[in-house]
Formats: structure tokens, sequence, C-alpha cells
């Protein structure tokens, strides 16, 4: 089983519709993240949480909402979603106990708007 | 502002030594990491390097330059599963805080 989990794989919804995306983990990391990639664009940070209750803005915010329900839990939602946020969506995690570490990704999320 | 730069694409031979290269101006400097990622698949942690110099493991080393912001990863003796996109990213700040990604290299290893 994965250690990062996102659910759905794929989903198709249509304009301004509300979706959600989840992700799980069962590493025990603190820190979590939700990065989309475009082709052409690379990762790019949306949202991350250092640990529950605590919420920061990445650098393609807008049009996107977090919460972080516990440590392990990690979900992102679209209020209104539009055809620009077709995009492969990544949740990543990482544990800030020992010092300087790598990000762990799980598996992605296809998300197209129509 | 980060600004993390990377050759889009490369072609190289199986067997062969490739070369990518990666520059990097950001407002601070905790760290370089390497991530490879097959189409359509997560991306996979490589290497890691925060001091100046080479750090080797196995057919994948990396090399970093504070002073010039500059890094690249070596991958010898190539073979076709390491066709795959190759990212460079930068943690700017102390704290484990979030990677910087560049756009990425696409590697295509042919016969």
């Amino acid at each position: 089983d994965a250690d990062v989990t996102q659910t759905p794989r794929n989903r198709i919804t249509k304009t301004g519709k509300r979706i959600m995306l989840e992700c799980s983990q069962t590493k025990g990391h603190d820190r979590m993240y939700w990065y989309r990639q475009d082709p052409g664009l690379g990762l790019r940070l949306i949202y991350y949480s250092f640990d529950v209750k605590d919420i920061n803005k990445g650098e393609i915010s807008d049009g996107y909402s977090v919460s972080r329900q516990a440590q392990a839990k990690f979900s992102l939602s679209l209020e209104s979603a539009i055809p620009n946020q077709t995009a492969l969506y990544f949740c990543a995690t990482s544990d800030s106990r020992w010092g300087n570490t790598e990000a762990f990704f799980g598996q992605g999320t296809r998300l197209t708007v129509v | 502002g980060q600004n993390i730069d990377q050759p889009t694409e490369m072609t190289a031979t199986e067997g062969a030594i490739v070369q990518i290269n990666c520059t990097y101006q950001t407002s601070g400097f905790n760290g370089l990491f390497w991530y490879q990622q097959h189409a359509g698949e997560a991306p996979t942690f490589l290497s890691y390097n925060v001091l100046d110099g080479l750090e080797e493991k196995g057919r994948f080393s990396s090399f970093l330059s504070r002073s010039k912001g500059y890094s690249y990863l070596l991958l010898k003796e190539l073979q076709m599963k390491d066709s795959a996109s190759y990212l460079c990213a930068v943690r700017d700040r102390g704290g484990n805080t979030p990677l910087v990604f560049g756009k990425g290299t696409r590697l295509s290893v042919i016969a």
C-alpha cells in the first residue's frame, strides 16, 4: 500500500462544480503539501500545512482551499472548478523531526474540468 | 523571486553518461534535491546536496556549487528505464519548508 494515498486518481467534473481531492498518509509526517503540475510549467505549490490547524498559501492558491482535518489527512477543494484548473495534482509529505528531509509524493490525481 | 532553470529536453544513448544541469537563484538556500518522474507517475527522490561537492549513489551522482548557484545530476551506464523527467528542487529556507521546483528535464534514452 502507498504511504501517501490520493483519492480519486482520476476525475472529470463540470465547470462551476465544487470538488474535493483527498490525501491521507501513513508515514507519520507532520508536513503536508499540495502541488499542481502542468505541461511545461513543472510543479507549483498551492497550499501547505506544517501541522493540524496550520495552513499556508503557496504560489498559486487562488481558487483553492484546504483543510487539515488530522495529522494524516490534508484535503484540497476547488470551490467552483474552471477549465484552467485541469491539471495533475500531487499531495506530498515531509518529516521535520529529522532536519532537512525530502518530500514524498502521492500517486497524483488527474483532474479534468470540462 | 525564485528562479530554477533546467534544460527542457535531452536525449542520450543507452550505456552512455548524461549530465543534467540546474541553476538557481533563490532568496535563500537550504538544500537542493533531485527527483525522477516517469510519465503520469509520482516524483521519486534521487539525491540531496546541501554542501558543495559530489554525492554519489550507485549510477547516479549529484554535484553542488553554492557560490555559483549550480547543480548537476550525472547518470552513468544509461538504461532505457532511465527515460523520465528529472526535477531539480530547492529548499530556500530552514524548517523543512516546501520545495521550489524547476520545470524539469525530459530525458529520452535511445538504443
